[in-house]
């Protein structure tokens, strides 16, 4: 059974950095382009960052673009998105989601708030 | 980047009804595009792919279909079961892009 788990949301202050996970199981990371997507309360969904399957590249929405970054660690099945300088626009869900295979999959979702 | 125009925005209907949300794109995305259902508090889950291919575990009442630019999402006979949030997503190029999201309520 696939499964993605994402941690490591919270609430922090705007300007301060938090890192999130997801670890997949059940299906061959490796071989899967990954990628995160949000949703701020009571709004749609937003499309943040993937990456591909070995890592070689990324892509963001212009919004996070030197902000965020994207990783992933395949021999520990891990998807990471370091997340600075965040600002209030930011909060919301986020779920990490096998970009390979059309969005088949998806996580239950980390919330983070940023707010003083 | 590529909009896509999702409509409506909210609907009501009854059980047994037919219904078809709908999304625009505003560059050529050929089939590259998703739809989505997300119920309240869930992640969301995949219905059709490609545009007009059922996902796994979906009920055959929904479908997808496309006409030049317009992509639509149709449930054929309503179920209780369907009330929902859908949401279309194109995978054609980055920035990947979604629609505004349909809430689909039950009269």
């Amino acid at each position: 059974e696939v499964q993605l788990v994402e941690s490591g949301g919270g609430l922090v202050q705007p300007g301060r950095s938090l890192k999130l996970s997801c670890a997949a199981s059940g299906f061959t990371f490796s071989d899967y382009n990954m990628a995160w997507v949000r949703q701020a309360p009571k709004k749609g969904l937003e499309w943040v960052a993937t990456i591909i399957y070995d890592g070689s590249r990324t892509y963001y929405r212009d919004s996070v673009k030197g902000r965020f970054t994207i990783s992933r660690d395949n021999a520990k099945s891990t998807l990471y998105l370091q997340m600075d300088s965040l600002r209030s626009e930011d909060t919301a869900t986020y779920y990490c989601a096998t970009h390979g295979g059309s969005f088949a999959y998806w996580g239950q979702g980390t919330l983070v708030t940023v707010s003083s | 980047d590529i909009q896509m125009t999702q409509s409506p925005s909210s609907m009501s209907a009854s059980l047994g009804d037919r219904v078809t949300i709908t999304c625009q794109a505003s560059q050529d995305i050929g089939n590259n595009l998703i739809w989505f259902q997300q119920k309240p508090g869930k992640s969301p889950r995949r219905m059709i792919y490609y545009a007009t291919n059922l996902a796994n575990g979906v009920p055959s009442r929904f479908s997808g279909s496309r006409s030049g630019s317009d992509y639509s999402l149709t449930i054929i006979s309503l179920e209780s079961e369907d009330m929902a949030d859908y949401h279309c997503l194109q995978y054609k190029q980055y920035p990947l892009t979604f629609g505004s999201g349909t809430k689909l309520e039950i009269k």
